[in-house]
């Protein structure tokens, strides 16, 4: 099966902790983004990645940080300097740049206790 | 700046009956629309995709229309079923070789069918 796959699915945390996320695909996209999304609004683009190796900021950065050390995965770490980091969070994949159609995944629920 | 607004930002409608779901935008040069469902608690699925040249496209019960002049885009959903009640979501994208790798995204239009 094709798709991308994002784990785990909740996810606690302390404040004051960091945490990763997990994202993986194997759609051989070469774009790679992560969004957040709070309850009852749209989402915002947080890091995205047009090929392995770079990747820049999205409207959201401050507290966030990626690597894209390989095509098919890249985590997300929720730092502790991100002041408000429970939220939803989805991770999209597309061939190329934002003009092409993007998959998502399940997301994860992370709240911070 | 590039702007997506949809509206109503949310809709309650009978089984069985039709709605259309509206967005305007203002992304410039212009490369795609794409409209997405959103369940509660995972992630979007994709539903259509439009580009300039196209005014119409259907999926299923699902049909979106791209008027580029006014810059506008409906999603009409006919026969509504239960599972139909979601977050529908417009996307719309510039030419790959400006504003790279970012969509703009419009907040969403939840919709409620009910029994």
């Amino acid at each position: 099966d094709g798709g991308i796959t994002q784990s785990p699915k909740y996810l606690f945390r302390k404040e004051g902790q960091n945490v990763t996320l997990s994202c993986e695909q194997n759609l051989n996209h070469d774009a790679m983004y992560w969004y957040r999304q709070d309850p009852g609004q749209g989402l915002r683009l947080i890091y995205y990645s047009q090929i392995v190796n770079d990747f820049q900021k999205g409207d959201i950065a401050e507290g966030y940080s990626v690597s894209r050390e390989k095509k098919e995965s890249f985590p997300l770490t929720v730092t502790s300097a991100q002041k408000n980091p429970t939220a939803f969070y989805l991770c999209a994949s597309s061939e190329s740049g934002g003009a092409y159609e993007q998959f998502f995944g399940p997301g994860t629920r992370l709240t911070v206790l | 700046k590039n702007q997506v607004e949809q509206s109503p930002q949310s809709l309650i409608i009978l089984e069985g009956k039709n709605c259309t779901l509206q967005c305007n935008y203002t992304v410039s040069p212009f490369s795609n629309l794409r409209w997405y469902k959103q369940d509660t608690g995972r992630g979007p699925v994709s539903l259509t995709i439009m580009t300039f040249s196209e005014n119409t496209k259907s999926n299923g019960r699902y049909t979106a229309t791209l008027d580029a002049d006014t810059k506008q885009s409906s999603l009409h959903i006919t026969a509504s079923q239960l599972s139909d009640s979601a977050s529908y979501i417009c996307v719309v994208s510039a030419r790959p070789n400006t504003n790279a790798g970012k969509s703009t995204f419009g907040d969403g239009t939840t919709l409620t069918v009910k029994p």
